[in-house]
């Protein structure tokens, strides 16, 4: 069966480190994969996309690699911050362009 | 600009009472979504709309949803005789043409609640 899978278990860091969150995924193809940030009460927040033709794409303090053999994506936020602080979700296109959620990591960063 | 809206923003019902959920897209976007949040949950795909195709309605979980769209704009997802396993936060986003690896921009969602 297809899974996408986020470690459903809160990432605790301190500020000023680097959090690495991890999306695996079973039985799909996809031609990109996105990460989302949601926070409590919010809508999910577009933050970075990845093609299947991209190892890595970084975005100011935000890095995302992406291997398709693997089958794993990570996402990474250095010099981490407390307003870092939310829920991230990966989705990946599973058919043309509909997305699939992953569950979510909750990140939490200390000061 | 304006983004996604939704109303109610909270809605409480009784179970077996029927619901209508509203989302306003972005305008001049043509591809609409609706999913479902559960509590500490991610995303479950409803329904997607494409300009003036056919629905892709895979995502409904029962025949107590529907959803419709008019005139390629608001769209409003229907819950009828609802239960208790509806409540949830559910979210609408649009897309811009529903092109390739297009960002979806999302509601604040609806919370329901079915007591």
């Amino acid at each position: 069966s297809q899974k996408i899978e986020q470690n459903s278990e809160a990432l605790n860091i301190q500020e000023g480190k680097t959090a690495t969150l991890t999306c695996n995924y079973t039985n799909y193809s996809p031609a990109y994969l996105q990460w989302y940030r949601q926070d409590p009460g919010r809508g999910p927040v577009f933050l970075l996309l990845i093609r299947e033709n991209e190892k890595e794409k970084r975005k100011e303090r935000l890095k995302v690699t992406f291997d398709t053999t693997l089958k794993q994506s990570l996402f990474h936020i250095t010099a981490s911050q407390p307003a870092d602080s939310a829920t991230y979700l990966c989705a990946l296109n599973n058919a043309g362009n509909m997305l699939t959620f992953g569950g979510g990591t909750r990140l939490m960063v200390k000061p | 600009g304006a983004g996604v809206s939704q109303s109610p923003s909270n809605k409480v019902t009784e179970k077996g009472k029927d619901v209508e959920l509203r989302c306003d897209p972005i305008s001049g976007h043509t591809a609409l979504y609706w999913y479902r949040q559960s509590l500490g949950q991610g995303l479950e795909f409803l329904i997607y709309f494409q300009g003036n195709s056919a629905p892709d309605k895979s995502g409904l979980p029962s025949d107590r949803f529907s959803a419709e769209r008019t005139g390629g704009s608001v769209s409003t997802l229907t819950i009828q005789r609802t239960q208790q396993e509806d409540s949830a936060v559910y979210l609408c986003a649009s897309q811009g043409v529903g092109g390739i690896g297009e960002t979806q921009y999302f509601g604040p969602g609806t919370r329901l609640l079915v007591l």
